[in-house]
């Protein structure tokens, strides 16, 4: 099985920071990656495919990036609404695997 | 509108079974892969299991930890997804959500609304 090693597994920010998040793949896994966001309550949504292809209807200040092994998601300037967990997915290969998350508060 | 429109949780004991469903609307649902992933209380994402469309073979995948005990289905007439999960136990306690995703065709990553499974004596 493929192993995503996601970090930080939390992090405080201001608003307006530049928030990152790294994804590390356990062997290369090409570009297929995903990132959702997770509120409580709700289903995942998913902001970038591909490790770098915005999802229709996403804002800009979501970006990723990455190939192979390692990989960046990046929020450009953190606002009240990004409150939320982060998780990478893998879909190289099965079994899907997800990373372990990234809780994302407000400073 | 595409929607995923999941049924079928509840409580349960442990050792027994429930069968979840998911109607799919506003998409081919014959043609759409079809996976289960679960979210279990405090933790994070989890896969588990994938069945292809009839058309690539309709052939299923399942997480280990499920593999034996849970069963996943497809009726493309009434454009429905179902799970039937058997010899529950506790650490199967969890959200269950039914997705299109993943895809690597933008727009097409579509999400049930989550449905509730409780394994407890």
């Amino acid at each position: 099985d493929i192993q995503m090693t996601q970090s930080p597994s939390s992090l405080s920010a201001s608003v307006g920071d530049r928030v990152t998040i790294t994804c590390q793949a356990s062997q290369d896994i090409s570009n297929y990656l995903d990132w959702y966001q997770k509120k409580p309550g709700k289903a995942p949504k998913l902001l970038i495919y591909d490790a770098s292809k915005l999802e229709t209807g996403v804002p800009s200040k979501f970006s990723g990036s990455g190939s192979g092994t390692d990989f960046t998601f990046t929020i450009s300037s953190l606002q009240p609404e990004d409150i939320a967990t982060y998780y990478c997915q893998q879909y190289d290969s099965l079994p899907l695997t997800f990373g372990g998350g990234t809780k994302v508060e407000i400073k | 509108e595409v929607q995923l429109v999941q049924s079928g949780g509840g409580l349960v004991k442990p050792g027994g079974s429930l069968r979840l469903s998911c109607a799919a609307s506003g998409f081919t649902f014959s043609d759409a892969w079809m996976n289960w992933v679960r979210q279990a209380p405090g933790k994070g994402l989890e896969w588990v299991g994938r069945i292809k469309s009839k058309t690539d073979g309709g052939t299923t995948d399942y997480a280990a930890p499920v593999k034996g005990r849970f069963s996943i289905s497809r009726d493309d007439s009434k454009n429905t997804l179902y799970l039937q999960m058997n010899s529950l136990k506790t650490g199967d306690t969890a959200v269950f959500y039914c997705t299109t995703g993943p895809s690597s065709v933008a727009g097409t990553d579509y999400w049930g609304q989550g449905t509730l499974v409780t394994v407890s004596s």
